[in-house]
């Protein structure tokens, strides 16, 4: 079973301040996601990359997939306390049936 | 267009007790699948279906149990209810034509006493 490790697990920064978080594999995948999620909520889909070494942007946050397809990060511009939440990568492929998550980077936004 | 709902919202049981989870999608997607999510322990697959009349195991099936009769609900069941199984429950679907991109329900809260 692959296994995806996220890091940092818990970030506390104030507003205005960048930030990066990392998922982190020794396994190769087919496709990588980001979602975001909210306390009393499911998970909410932010992203997918594909091809190694893309990188996408959604407004502040620039997601990254490395080149080997074995890693990503997420990086956050200028963060706001909107963007507070739980953090997960999730990853399909070296022969899992359906969609290995990481613990999540639990992200606090303080005013 | 509701999405994913699932029901109930919060849920607590004595151990032995049995109750079913229910999901259901008004999306027509085929691939639906249950996750649990524990505190240390990210979200973790149960079972999930590839469309109405199969379904198949997770990384995490033991003391659960589903079926797939249509294409839109997909019911979890617990036959008898242990304190392990005191979890977060989310029924998802997969974007058709996606790389495995899930759209999630707002999830259950489970707690067995």
């Amino acid at each position: 079973t692959q296994l995806l490790e996220q890091s940092p697990q818990f970030l506390s920064i104030q507003e205005g301040e960048n930030l990066t978080v990392y998922c982190n594999s020794s396994s190769v995948f087919s496709s990588l996601q980001w979602y975001r999620q909210e306390p009393g909520e499911g998970p909410v889909l932010l992203v997918t990359v594909v091809t190694g070494g893309e990188v996408k942007k959604l407004k502040r946050l620039t997601f990254q997939f490395g080149d080997a397809r074995k890693d990503s990060s997420l990086h956050i511009t200028a963060a706001q306390p909107g963007d507070t939440g739980l953090y997960l990568c999730a990853a399909q492929g070296g022969g899992a049936d359906g969609l290995t998550f990481g613990k999540g980077t639990h992200l606090i936004i303080q005013p | 267009n509701a999405g994913v709902t699932q029901t109930p919202k919060f849920q607590v049981l004595k151990t032995g007790q049995s109750m079913t989870l229910q999901c259901a999608q008004d999306m027509n997607h085929e691939y639906m699948s249950w996750y649990r999510q524990d505190p240390g322990m990210g979200l973790r697959l149960i079972h999930y279906s590839v469309g109405a009349g199969i379904t198949d195991q997770g990384e995490v099936p033991n003391g659960y149990n589903v079926s797939r009769s249509t294409t839109e609900d997909f019911p979890l069941r617990l036959l008898s209810a242990a304190p392990s199984q005191t979890s977060v429950y989310f029924c998802a679907t997969e974007l058709p034509g996606a790389s495995y991109e899930q759209y999630f329900g707002p999830g259950t809260r489970l707690t067995v006493t």
